[in-house]
This record gives C-alpha cells, structure tokens and sequence, in this order.
C-alpha cells in the first residue's frame, strides 16, 4: 500500500535537545514537504524538496533543518534554536514539479519536557 | 490580510443537511485549488482538485471555483456525522516549480444525529 509514514507518532524534547522527526514515502513522489500546524493558523511550510540533495527554506525556516539523501526519505530536525517547537508536525510528498495534490502522512505531535 | 481566507467555524449541521464549506482569496496567480479532509490528530486527506473555474463533482462532494470573484466552495451533500472533521482549503500557482501550496486555516464541521 502506497503512501507516507511520519514516526513517532508522539516526541517530547527536553531544552537545549534536538530532535528528528522522520518522513519515508513510497510513492516514488519527487517532491516532499514538511508543514507545521498550529491551532488557527492553518499549515505553514518550513522546508521543501524537489529533488534529492536539493531543499529549499519555507516560510519559517528558522530552528530547523532537513536532508534529502535519498527520494524516499526527508528527516526534519527540529534543533534548540527553535524556541517554541510545541506543534504537530505534517509530512507531505507530490509528484513533480507543477501543481500537484500533495498527499500527507499522519503526522508526529511534538512536545516539550 | 492573509492571501486565504475561510472560517474557522465550529459549523454545526444536522445529519443530511448539505453543507457549504467557502474560501475567499487575494492572489489572482492561484489557478490550481484542493479540498482536504482532516480527521483529529490526523494528516489532511484530499478530498477535491481542481484547475480553474468551473464545477466537479465526486460522490457526494462538489467542488466550485469561482475565479473572477476569488471565491471557492465544497458543497456536501446528504451529510453524516463521519463528515465530522476540519475541512481545509489550499491552492497553488503556476507549473514549474515545487508544488508550494498555500492553506485556510480550516474549517471545523460538526455533523449531529
């Protein structure tokens, strides 16, 4: 069954820790994206990829970081200097590039110790 | 002003009423519009897509895109109470480049026995 898988589910961070939030899609999709979703104010993008070893920054880049080594995987690491990283966290991939529906995983809520 | 708009709702219907669910948007350059379902402590599921204006219909969901008055609507016909979730809107601009989506902040639906 094709689709994405976002895990772990659940993830508390403790201060001053990083964290990596992992996304694998076997949708053989080009694109990936990584969202966060905060209550009333919608998906924001933090960073995208449209292909393997390219990723560009969103529209809240700050505090986090990804790699693209490989087309099916996109981990997020969410690093100390994101000071407010309480937030669920949405994984997504498309085909290509254009316009496409992007499809999403279930997502890892992030908490703080 | 945001660039998409929607209500957040709660919306509240009883079962088998039709539902409208309606975006409004500044950015003439969106030509490429969704529909996701989104279901509590869940990734968003696309539901609708559509290019330009016009109408499309699945099932028991109808999708209306309205370009000249920047306006988007699902319509859910014969409703049940599993049509109980957020309803998030999103679109995206022109081919050739990253699928870079632009979301409502979500519409929470309600759908009483």
């Amino acid at each position: 069954d094709g689709g994405i898988t976002q895990s772990p589910k659940y993830l508390f961070r403790k201060e001053g820790q990083n964290v990596t939030l992992s996304c694998e899609q076997n949708l053989n999709h080009d694109a990936m994206y990584w969202y966060r979703q905060d209550p009333g104010q919608g998906l924001r993008l933090i960073y995208y990829s449209q292909i393997v070893n390219d990723f560009q920054k969103g529209d809240i880049a700050e505090g986090y970081s990804v790699s693209r080594e490989k087309k099916e995987s996109f981990p997020l690491t969410v690093t100390s200097a994101q000071k407010n990283p309480t937030a669920f966290y949405l994984c997504a991939s498309s085909q290509g590039a254009g316009n496409q529906p992007q499809h999403f995983g279930d997502g890892t809520r992030l908490s703080i110790l | 002003q945001k660039e998409v708009e929607q209500d957040p709702g709660p919306l509240s219907v009883p079962e088998g009423a039709i539902v409208s669910l309606n975006c409004t948007y500044s950015n003439s350059a969106f030509q490429y519009f969704m529909w996701y379902r989104q279901y509590s402590r869940k990734g968003p599921e696309l539901l609708m897509y559509t290019y330009s204006s016009g109408n499309k219909e699945d099932g028991r969901f109808t999708a209306q895109v309205d370009k000249s008055s920047k306006y988007i609507s699902l319509f859910i016909r014969d409703s049940q109470p599993s049509d109980s979730a957020t309803y998030l809107c999103a679109m995206g601009k022109g081919a050739g480049t990253a699928s870079k989506l632009t979301f409502g902040t979500g519409t929470r639906l309600q759908v009483t026995l």
